[in-house]
């Protein structure tokens, strides 16, 4: 069964700083990656997918890689903002079946 | 992206008795997903609706607890049978419209007394 990593499960970080989250997989063999932000008590909002052919998408000041030979992505969020603050979620699908299964999340604050 | 509808939004339920969810899509596909988000915890894939077909349950999870329907290929149901409190969590459908996004329902956030 797939298990999926996310660190670290929480961050605390001044407005302005770029930062990194990861994310790993048990099996490497990941067809699409998707990543997610889940604010408190709300739904999934999706941020970014990169599919089988890519390894890597942008949108704003958002990016996230997928390294397939070893089953890692990261998301990187550059001048961190305080409305970034929420839980950030990474999903994996091993193939065109297209079921994601979900990091256990991070946690992010970023301070005034 | 896919439009999906979920129903309940929320409930308080008794212990011991069943709860159907709704999941209503604006457009056909193939697949649907049922997943589990328990208190602070992240997403539990419960069970893949293929339409004409019986789910496909993931470790963990019994037809007997949570049987689905999937009568078309817009529309799936998950019920919650014989709840214990231990079931207190937010379910949600999600389909892979354009692109392969996965795209999720605003969730049933169930409180199982």
């Amino acid at each position: 069964k797939q298990e999926v990593t996310q660190i670290p499960a929480a961050l605390s970080v001044p407005e302005g700083e770029n930062l990194v989250l990861n994310c790993s997989f048990t099996d490497s063999a990941i067809y699409n990656l998707q990543w997610f932000r889940q604010d408190p008590g709300k739904g999934l909002t999706s941020l970014l997918l990169i599919q089988s052919s890519q390894r890597e998408q942008t949108s704003g000041r958002l990016n996230a890689s997928l390294d397939k030979s070893s089953g890692r992505s990261t998301l990187y969020i550059a001048a961190s903002q305080p409305g970034d603050s929420a839980t950030y979620l990474c999903a994996g699908a091993p193939n065109t079946g297209n079921q994601f299964y979900f990091g256990t999340g991070t946690s992010l604050t970023v301070i005034p | 992206s896919a439009v999906i509808s979920q129903k309940p939004s929320r409930d308080i339920c008794q212990r011991g008795t069943s709860l159907t969810i709704q999941c209503q899509v604006d457009s056909q596909v193939t697949m649907m997903f049922w997943y589990r988000q328990q208190p602070g915890q992240s997403l539990t894939l419960i069970a893949t609706a293929n339409q004409g077909s019986e789910a496909t349950y993931e470790s963990g999870f019994v037809i007997d607890k949570f049987p689905i329907s999937r009568p078309n290929l817009t529309f799936s149901t998950l019920t919650v049978s014989n709840m214990s409190p231990e079931d207190s969590s937010i379910y949600l459908c999600s389909v892979t419209g354009g692109a392969n996004v996965l795209t999720f329902g605003a969730g049933s956030r169930l409180t199982v007394l």
